[in-house]
């Protein structure tokens, strides 16, 4: 069935790249997006990507994807202690006709001053 | 900016007990959808609901769960006999159809069952 997998848990320093990473198994995903719940919050959506496309870059947001090893990651460069979050990766499966999402189990970015 | 509002924030009640859980989608919306989160657990799709009927739902939303927009704006999920392991935080969700399905989503409702 369709699957979606990140790792649970990132640290970095405020000033570093921050690099997550997703895998997913539905090979006819259209669309995979990147989510981003702060604590309280409601799922927001950062970016997304067709899957015809390699790269999306969006200020300091960067996906990459690659479609043979069904592989997403989101890159934040210069991680401000504001991205603390948790950033969770979804797909929508090509077998939907209503674009639900189906979501990995979120990673939780954690940036040190 | 608009945004999806859910309430209550937080529900307990007792096993067996029925629950309405009442989301207000932003208003041009188009595609409403229920998602649940069990504690440690993924987020999991319910069902997708589109021009006044379900359109799409899951195995988990069985003869338990339903749906309505009973108003033209509010969208409930109504659980008739709740259970323990349906314990879990309840996300509402709108989108306006675009071609990449941007979803908005609502801040949750914790269920608790006891």
């Amino acid at each position: 069935g369709e699957d979606v997998e990140q790792s649970l848990f990132l640290s970095v320093r405020e000033g570093d790249s921050s690099v997550i990473n997703c895998t997913y198994t539905d090979s006819s995903s259209t669309y995979l997006y990147w989510y981003k719940q702060e604590p309280g919050a409601g799922l927001q959506l950062l970016t997304y990507i067709f899957s015809n496309m390699d790269m999306k870059q969006d200020q300091r947001l960067t996906v990459l994807l690659n479609k043979k090893d069904k592989h997403l990651s989101l890159r934040i460069a210069d991680t401000q202690t504001g991205d603390s979050a948790i950033y969770f990766c979804a797909d929508t499966p090509g077998s939907s006709n209503t674009g639900k999402l189906i979501f990995g189990q979120g990673t939780t970015l954690q940036v040190k001053p | 900016e608009p945004e999806v509002t859910q309430t209550p924030s937080h529900q307990v009640t007792q096993m067996g007990q029925e629950v309405i859980l009442r989301c207000v989608p932003i208003s041009n919306h188009l595609y409403f959808y229920w998602y649940r989160q069990i504690l440690g657990q993924k987020v999991e799709f319910l069902v997708s609901f589109y021009n006044n009927e379900i359109s799409e739902k899951s195995e988990i939303f069985d003869d338990q769960f339903s749906v309505e927009r009973p108003d033209g704006s509010n969208f409930t999920l109504k659980i008739r006999s709740t259970k323990l392991e349906d314990s879990a935080m309840y996300f509402c969700a709108s989108s306006p159809g675009t071609a990449y399905n941007e979803q908005f989503f609502g801040p949750g409702t914790r269920l608790t069952v006891l």
